[in-house]
């Protein structure tokens, strides 16, 4: 079936580094991908999405481009801050349920001044 | 964005007593909600779709008379944990789509003792 295979955490860097969370998927059909986080205390917010191969998301520097040959959906933030401390979802969604998704189980990300 | 509420945020309760879980959409309509249900270190599982005015479509191995869904208004589903015990200890998280996008709740943590 249709899964979310994320890195491991917890992932802890310090302030200014280069972040990168693995994410790869397997699909029997065409997903949309999807990068979530969640803040301490708060519910899941959508980060970016990508819907087709190449496609690059985007959002508050974070980046991911869905790869389809390599099957993976990569999260990349070029200089972390503290406050980008939260737990990242990587999902997928195949089909036309908005909100019916597949999650990987969530990489934990702590920055350290 | 949409702002999906649920409540409480954590409970506790005893084994064999059973617990109500409120998912609420602030803004918007929702026809369509979804439960998730998410272990230590793990991913976040589709429990099951709850549709608006008819009965809730359960993913395989899930307990639809354990885990009790009424979604009676457009903006308000329910899930209720019967006969708790231990192993339903949980972290329970719903979402609701609006257009193209699905928004979450906050979670609940349920500790049954």
């Amino acid at each position: 079936g249709d899964s979310v295979t994320q890195m491991e955490g917890p992932v802890t860097l310090s302030e200014e580094a280069f972040l990168t969370i693995n994410c790869t998927y397997t699909a029997t059909g065409y997903p949309s991908l999807f990068w979530y986080v969640q803040y301490p205390g708060e519910g899941l917010q959508l980060l970016l999405k990508a819907t087709k191969a190449d496609d690059k998301g985007s959002n508050k520097g974070f980046e991911a481009t869905y790869r389809k040959e390599t099957t993976s959906f990569h999260l990349e933030k070029g200089s972390v801050q503290v406050s980008d401390s939260a737990v990242y979802f990587c999902a997928l969604r195949v089909g036309l349920e908005t909100g019916k998704l597949i999650f990987g189980q969530g990489t934990t990300l702590q920055v350290k001044p | 964005g949409a702002v999906v509420s649920q409540h409480p945020s954590w409970v506790i309760c005893k084994s064999g007593t059973s617990v109500k879980i409120e998912c609420r959409s602030l803004d918007f309509q929702a026809t369509t909600m979804f439960w998730y249900r998410q272990f230590p270190k793990q991913s976040l599982m589709l429990m099951a779709t709850s549709n608006e005015g008819s009965k809730a479509t359960y993913e395989q191995g899930v307990e639809k008379d354990k885990f009790l869904i009424n979604h009676a208004s457009l903006t308000l589903s329910t899930l209720t944990v019967t006969s708790a015990h231990p192993e339903d200890s949980s972290f329970y998280i719903c979402s609701a789509s609006q257009s193209t996008e699905a928004f979450f709740g906050q979670g609940t943590r349920l500790t049954v003792v």
